[in-house]
């Protein structure tokens, strides 16, 4: 059982470049999320899904997109990367509307923007 | 506004002594609230959720409705408890967290 697993670990981009972070799970959840970490600024949401299909955003969605077409994939796409853009993303998941069992994270994508 | 407050960036301790981890909370409905560890070049993991009252590498937290707090503590401290820690607060109606900025928790031998 791999929990949730995210690609690439690490990445260094250009400026105006794309990229896919890729999240996938394995436990059947319905609920998935993208957060970034900044240092000393605690996670922001960046987009959910409560379904396949459904997405929405989160509190820092400008330059991010996502799809959930299947129920285990909930990939993160970077159009043109910024320097802002520079952060660790961490994809969750969990199995409840109310997110009342705490969340599966998954190991993390550091990604530079230079 | 639903907001965490951890107003600690940092909180340096001895092996053996007492820790307490502040989290205040604001938001209108019931809370649901969280404890999330991150020890170093690790994922995210969950250690406590207050619903389950239940007590975790040593580590309590109790929610205080009136003062809105949810305090993390430890009568005493080890060094491998070093690491970031995350309050949380559960958001019903999309399912989804809003975490604290976190505190950095040192335990010196």
């Amino acid at each position: 059982n791999a929990g949730v697993t995210q690609t690439p670990k690490f990445r260094i981009l250009k400026i105006g470049q794309s990229m896919t972070l890729q999240c996938a799970q394995d436990m059947n959840h319905n609920y998935m999320y993208w957060y970034r970490q900044d240092p000393g600024m605690g996670l922001k949401l960046i987009y959910y899904s409560v379904g396949a299909g459904i997405t929405d955003k989160g509190e820092v969605p400008n330059g991010y997109n996502v799809s959930r077409s299947t129920t285990e994939d909930f990939p993160l796409r970077l159009e043109l990367a910024a320097p802002s853009q520079t952060s660790v993303y961490f994809c969750a998941s969990t199995n409840t509307g109310d997110a009342g069992y705490g969340y599966t994270f998954g190991s993390g994508t550091r990604l530079t923007v230079v | 506004a639903q907001r965490v407050t951890q107003p600690e960036k940092l909180l340096s301790v001895f092996k053996g002594a007492p820790v307490e981890l502040k989290c205040n909370y604001s938001y209108s409905g019931s809370p649901e609230l969280f404890w999330y560890v991150q020890y170093s070049r690790q994922r995210l993991q969950l250690l406590l959720r207050h619903i389950s009252r239940e007590s975790i590498k040593g580590f309590t937290a109790d929610l205080n409705k009136g003062e809105t707090s949810f305090h993390l503590k430890k009568p005493f401290a080890q060094e491998e408890d070093s690491a970031m820690y995350y309050c949380a607060l559960s958001l019903r109606s999309q399912g989804n967290l809003i975490f604290g900025k976190g505190t950095k928790l040192s335990v010196k031998p």
